[in-house]
């Protein structure tokens, strides 16, 4: 799977949209990419995933850029709830298709 | 709530003992995944089982070992534990577990502590 580069650590103001990038150079062209975080010590949670183009769901928005080198995953209104570590992944269809989660990025959203 | 459930939430243990991680799929999933979670290593990928059957081996101990049921839930068993297998222990499921855009759902996790 393709590796994923991911900023240690961001905050972000409460209300504000909180913008978090992910570098993903090597992506082949049948890579998803995926969205989890994971709050505390809880189970991961699905955000998003997209393969090439911009998609939207009732938690957030992914923005894949067009040589699908890299992605922004946007939060559009930071809520405190969402201070989490948020982990991108790049994913092919093969026997297993176990994600390979990273370092992530700790998001802080900050009253 | 995910849907997918696991038993127990927090397990407490000897080193040199066994334990018995039980994992509940979603309705209608198929497969079952299992990961650790530990603070040095990170989310790791375990093994899956799909409809019963392994699938796909990660970086899964000798003393480590699973199964899925024909009700299709998976226990995940831990033997000869060590320090060092303390950790967070996640289950996962999707739907077949093969193909790229499929999600998987994870469970809340059990939290072994070997003393």
């Amino acid at each position: 799977d393709a590796k994923t580069t991911q900023p240690t650590s961001m905050d972000c103001a409460e209300g504000r949209a909180a913008n978090l990038p992910c570098n993903h150079s090597t992506i082949s062209g049948n890579e998803y990419v995926y969205w989890y975080r994971q709050i505390h010590s809880q189970g991961p949670q699905y955000i998003i995933h997209g393969l090439k183009n911009n998609e939207t769901n009732e938690m957030a928005s992914l923005i894949i850029t067009e040589d699908r080198k890299s992605s922004t995953l946007i939060l559009p209104h930071a809520t405190l709830r969402d201070t989490a570590v948020y982990y991108c992944i790049v994913r092919v269809a093969k026997t297993g298709n176990q994600f390979y989660f990273g370092t992530g990025t700790s998001l802080t959203v900050i009253p | 709530d995910s849907g997918v459930t696991q038993t127990p939430k927090h397990l407490i243990t000897a080193t040199g003992q066994r334990v018995t991680l039980r994992c509940s799929p979603r309705s209608g999933d198929l497969s079952v995944y299992w990961y650790q979670q530990s603070l040095d290593q990170g989310l790791q990928f375990l093994i899956q089982y799909y409809n019963g059957e392994e699938r796909a081996k990660g970086n899964i101990l000798e003393r480590f070992s699973a199964q899925q049921f024909p009700d299709l839930h998976s226990e995940l068993n831990l033997s000869s534990l060590e320090l060092g297998d303390s950790a967070l222990y996640f289950c996962a499921s999707s739907v077949s577990g093969g193909a790229a855009q499929e999600t998987q759902y994870f469970g809340p996790g059990t939290r072994l502590l070997v003393l």
